[in-house]
């Protein structure tokens, strides 16, 4: 039992450039989240979903595309980097939004130049 | 609108010291609150929880207590390791069912 998993761990983008972060869960959780953490700001909401094949935006959506093609992936999609965009990612899931706990991936550090 | 605020870190203690770490809300009704807690290179995890007024939340030592009268959720631990080092985050969950963060206090124990 893996819980959640995020690839890469680490990338450099150059501005302008387009990457995707890949997360995925093995616990048949429906509620999937995309958090940015910027250092003195805590974790800031980008996108989450409900359920396999539904999104909606999060406190900091701009610059950034998200996918729930399968239950248990989720995945986060930056069209042209911006070095605002220089945080460290992290991916989150749990059962329901009333379940306590959301299971953390071990995040992804990205760098735009 | 809701909100957390923690103190500043970073947090400096020895070990075998007492610990509290600060933690306010601002919230509409009484949401429940969390604590995490994050290890260097590693995602965040739940420490403890409390979802209503006057609960105590504990695990490993750490507990907190949920005062409706202060808008407080703070941490504490009675006796802190070296193994504590770590990040702290206090939390609340909104409305909406989403969580409110706060900033995270970064906890340092030196040996």
């Amino acid at each position: 039992n893996a819980g959640v998993t995020q690839t890469p761990k680490f990338r450099v983008l150059k501005t302008g450039q387009s990457m995707t972060l890949l997360c995925a869960q093995d616990m048949n959780h429906e509620y999937m989240y995309w958090y940015r953490q910027d250092p003195g700001m805590g974790l800031r909401l980008i996108h989450y979903s409900v359920g396999e094949g539904t999104t909606a935006k999060g406190e900091v959506p701009d610059g950034y595309n998200v996918s729930r093609l399968k239950k248990q992936n989720f995945l986060l999609g930056l069209e042209s980097a911006a070095p605002s965009q220089t945080s460290v990612y992290f991916c989150a899931s749990t059962v329901g939004p009333t379940y306590n706990e959301q299971f953390f991936g071990p995040g992804t550090r990205l760098t735009v130049l | 609108g809701n909100s957390v605020t923690q103190m500043e870190g970073p947090v400096t203690l020895s070990e075998e010291a007492f610990l509290t770490i600060n933690c306010t809300y601002t919230a509409t009704g009484y949401p429940s609150l969390f604590w995490y807690v994050q290890y260097p290179g590693e995602g965040l995890q739940l420490l403890l929880k409390a979802t209503k007024a006057d609960d105590k939340g504990s695990n490993k030592g750490f507990e907190a207590t949920y005062r409706k009268e202060t808008t407080s959720f703070h941490l504490e631990k009675g006796s802190v390791q070296v193994s504590d080092s770590a990040v702290y985050f206090c939390a609340l969950r909104g409305i909406n069912y989403q969580l409110i963060w706060g900033a995270g206090t970064k906890l340092i124990i030196k040996p």
